[in-house]
């Protein structure tokens, strides 16, 4: 079943921050998180484990909480580049899996001068 | 990381033609995954490549319509069968390790009429 993300569109003024939400139905091994800009390839941004571990740049942060079945995605400061549409992939409910994702409707983000 | 390219990049076919789409990876990687995407939505996964053995299709794909090969660890091809304008999506493929990022291609924007 597909996680669902909410909000599912933002606009900000460059600076301000921002959280976008994924939350699952099913027990989750991974919450994986990319952003893709009109007419491009989604791109990795974080990918965080069951157990605590993450994976990503130094400037996006988010958060796992394995007993909600859920994963947070803060965007700081935020900067003209960071528009886009954001997705959520989540896998599980264990690494047996295999790292298929089912993604999220995906939230847009727009951000301003 | 890995950078992949697909071709073509984008085609028109005729309504019950066939078109394949190439999918090359810059390094061998684990896992290779092939999705859909309609423009301004999220990314549906069609099938897990499996390298010298039948791709795993998920619900609602099926291997006479969309025949999936991968001869190698850096290599796969998916085919769209007998096209209706119903196909008519962007197709992406990934790749990447198990417990780690996937990088997706540029994507094969195909149009039926």
């Amino acid at each position: 079943q597909q996680p669902v993300q909410s909000p599912q569109a933002v606009i900000l003024r460059e600076g301000e921050d921002a959280v976008i939400n994924c939350s699952s139905s099913k027990a989750l091994y991974s919450v994986h998180w990319y952003r893709q800009k009109h007419g491009e390839a989604p791109v990795f941004l974080m990918i965080l484990l069951k157990g605590g571990e993450q994976k990503g740049h130094e400037k996006i942060s988010a958060s796992f909480n394995e007993k909600k079945q859920q994963s947070s995605l803060y965007l700081t400061a935020s900067q003209l580049s960071y528009s886009g549409t954001y997705f959520c992939g989540t896998e599980g409910p264990s690494k047996a899996a295999g790292n298929k994702l089912t993604f999220g409707g995906g939230t847009r983000v727009l951000v301003k001068p | 990381s890995a950078v992949i390219s697909q071709k073509p990049s984008r085609d028109i076919c005729q309504r019950g033609t066939s078109l394949t789409i190439q999918c090359q990876v810059d390094s061998q990687v684990t896992m290779m995954f092939w999705y859909r995407q309609q423009p301004g939505q999220s990314l549906t996964l069609i099938a897990t490549a499996n390298q010298g053995s039948e791709a795993t299709y998920e619900s609602g794909f099926v291997i006479d319509k969309f025949p999936i090969s991968r001869p190698n660890l850096t290599f796969s091809t998916l085919t769209v069968s007998n096209m209706s304008p119903e196909d008519s999506s962007i197709y992406l493929c990934s790749g990447g390790q198990r417990e780690y990022e996937q990088y997706f291609g540029p994507g094969t924007r195909l149009t039926v009429t």
